[in-house]
């Protein structure tokens, strides 16, 4: 089993939609993050959220770290064609970073 | 600068060849990594060095050979690799390898394909 299970695998929707991403897990975490990924790009991180019950807010996108610290979301509102990619959530674990298996967004105009 | 470099950014070669993947960055980091990513799917975990040391080998197979010359390089050393072996090959840094809130850093990465 997956130590973190991100879904949904695969969105696409229309431009000004709104999403959200989930990210769950068994285990609790000290952290975790949330990357993206664009086409022919490495992971680029968005967020690191600490804290149990924590909103973080970056303009369109939301992050929620779940009270229990085992889960977390991320909304994002009013999709556009540049929020396509790949999402990414991870944790620490021991002295790694674990990635879930990513959400490919696709936004179309 | 928050920049990890790779270069080259594409490979292609042949399963007798030998080739090298480098990485760079120049941001203090002591620890650095090695990711293979296939297509649609999340980054793997290869290689760790923390000051210079290799501290974590994922089980990877000997055809690949990682290299950190000082704290600021990390190269990748390919040998015979095999055709399954064509992916994305992501570089990364961080300040230290230890737990907490400690963020990577990626590069662009190298596609490599193996003919």
């Amino acid at each position: 089993t997956q130590l973190l299970e991100q879904s949904p695998q695969f969105l696409s929707i229309q431009e000004g939609e709104n999403l959200t991403v989930y990210c769950n897990s068994s285990s609790v975490f000290s952290s975790l993050q949330w990357y993206r990924q664009e086409p022919g790009e490495g992971p680029v991180l968005l967020v690191t959220v600490v804290t149990g019950g924590e909103v973080k807010k970056l303009k369109r996108l939301t992050f929620q770290f779940g009270d229990a610290r085992k889960d977390s979301s991320l909304h994002i509102t009013a999709a556009q064609p540049g929020d396509t990619g790949l999402y990414l959530c991870a944790v620490r674990y021991g002295n790694k970073l674990v990635f879930g298996a990513g959400t490919i967004l696709r936004v179309k105009s | 600068d928050t920049e990890v470099t790779q270069t080259p950014k594409h490979l292609v070669m042949g399963m007798t060849n030998k080739k090298s993947l480098k990485c760079e960055q120049h941001m203090g980091h002591r620890a650095m990594y090695w990711y293979k990513q296939k297509a649609k799917k999340p980054p793997e975990l290869m290689f760790v060095y923390s000051y210079e040391k290799l501290s974590i080998n994922e089980s990877v197979p000997s055809r690949f050979s990682p290299e950190c010359p000082n704290s600021s390089l990390l190269n990748l050393h390919l040998h015979a690799l095999q055709p399954e072996d064509s992916a994305l090959y992501l570089c990364a840094s961080s300040h230290s390898s230890g737990e907490g809130t400690d963020t990577q850093y990626f590069g662009p990465g190298t596609r490599l394909t193996v003919l």
